[in-house]
């Protein structure tokens, strides 16, 4: 059973602290996403992965980076956390291909106070 | 440029009987393919159905099935004998063949299905 798995479900930190959010899959995809989900606006991606090393931004990559080092692993990282970027923030994996399904994460419901 | 519009925020739908959310898409690519998840309330999307743009027919998985119309642009989901399980929200996903290894999701359609 293929499986993607994130750091947290719930997280809650402070303005201005750094926040890492880690995706793990298990299916040896070459791509890697993060998105975040709020009410009204849907899936958003902000960045996006295609090989280890390798990243291209999303539509909403502001106040966000990401890391790739291994095939496994796909970080989040909060430079600077703001009010703004409480949300949930939803992990995925694909082949290669243009006609495959994501793979989803639980999801990890960040609040920033 | 890429788009996806679900214009319903919400639907009902009594248990047992069929129901049809509806999506549209823009796209200038002759190749794509059109998904559907389901997100229960505990957050995990769940892929249901794929539907290629080259496929003459239209897909179905089980309870699932799509209506696609390519000159119209649009893949509405039906699910038949619906099931209080099936209460969700739904999103609809489109990814072009060529250019970005990207998705594109649709804001979602909250059904509720009524006992």
């Amino acid at each position: 059973d293929v499986k993607v798995t994130q750091s947290s479900r719930y997280l809650v930190k402070r303005t201005g602290e750094k926040v890492f959010l880690e995706c793990v899959q298990d299916m040896d995809h070459e791509n890697m996403f993060w998105y975040r989900q709020d009410p009204g606006l849907g899936l958003r991606l902000i960045y996006f992965s295609y090989d280890v090393k390798m990243k291209e931004k999303g539509d909403i990559p502001e106040g966000y980076s990401v890391s790739r080092e291994k095939k496994e692993r796909f970080s989040l990282i909060l430079e600077s956390a703001s009010t703004n970027q409480t949300s949930m923030y939803l992990c995925a994996g694909g082949r290669d291909r243009a006609f495959n399904e994501q793979f989803f994460g639980p999801g990890t419901r960040l609040t920033v106070l | 440029a890429q788009k996806i519009t679900q214009t319903q925020p919400g639907m009902f739908v009594q248990e047992k009987e069929a129901v049809t959310l509806d999506c549209t898409y823009d796209t200038s690519d002759q190749s794509y393919g059109l998904f559907w998840y389901k997100q229960p309330s505990s957050g995990e999307m769940i892929f249901l159905i794929y539907q290629g743009s080259y496929d003459e027919q239209n897909a179905t998985e089980g309870r699932y099935s799509l209506n696609f119309q390519k000159a119209r642009k649009s893949t509405n989901l039906v699910i038949s004998a619906s099931q209080l399980g099936d209460s969700a929200m739904y999103f609809c996903a489109m990814r072009e063949a060529s250019g970005t290894y990207k998705y594109i999701f649709g804001t979602g359609t909250r059904l509720k299905v009524l006992a």
